[in-house]
């Protein structure tokens, strides 16, 4: 089945540690993006990608990177200099007719 | 200020009334988009529109292009229906932003 997968569910990590989410599309979507979403709040784009090997800041980049290096990946690091890692993150694609999203990260940095 | 504004934020209803949920964006869309986000907090796509109307069941999306507003209609809403509804715009270059959601309750 054509979707997006993200890995995994649950993380929990030490501060001062870098830590990478996976997310991987079968769709063929040109375009991915990443969000955060903190309890009883909106949607907050972190970073996206049009195409291969191009990506742009979205609304709340700092202390994130990302690397677009094949169409079907879109990883997105967090890294030591987020000053509040801990949320829920989902990866995105957009079709020609919806936006598709993973079923989400919970990233826990204690 | 954000893009994309939502009202309410909060919404309560008794099933089967007819809910409307309101959404304005500030600069030029080339699409909107309305999802819905369950509880445990997978989202799904609801609609995307860049003019006119759309309907899916009970379900009724508008877009206002001029007046950069587009509303979203359940109609004989159930408790199933209870979720957060987000609406986003989808801007140059496949800039994708969305805004706070309306979180809805609708009671047995």
């Amino acid at each position: 089945d054509g979707g997006i997968t993200q890995s995994p569910k649950y993380l929990f990590r030490k501060e001062g540690q870098n830590v990478t989410l996976s997310c991987e599309q079968n769709l063929n979507h040109d375009a991915m993006y990443w969000y955060r979403q903190d309890p009883g709040q909106g949607l907050r784009l972190i970073y996206y990608s049009q195409i291969v090997n191009d990506f742009q800041k979205g609304d709340i980049a700092e202390g994130y990177s990302v690397s677009r290096e094949k169409k079907e990946s879109f990883p997105l690091t967090v890294t030591s200099a987020q000053k509040n890692p801990t949320a829920f993150y989902l990866c995105a694609t957009l079709g020609g007719t919806e936006a598709f999203f993973g079923q989400g990260t919970r990233l826990t940095v204690v | 200020k954000n893009e994309v504004e939502q009202s309410p934020q909060n919404l309560t209803a008794q099933e089967g009334e007819f809910i409307t949920i309101n959404c304005s964006y500030s600069v030029g869309i080339s699409a909107l988009h309305w999802l819905q986000q369950h509880p445990g907090g997978g989202i799904v796509s609801l609609f995307m529109l860049s003019s006119g109307k759309k309907k899916h069941g009970r379900l009724i999306a508008t877009i206002n292009i001029q007046e950069k507003h587009s509303s979203l209609h359940i109609t004989a809403s159930h408790p199933r229906d209870s979720a957060v509804y987000i609406c986003g715009g989808e801007t140059s270059g496949s800039r994708l932003t969305f805004g706070e959601g309306t979180q809805l309750t609708v009671n047995p």
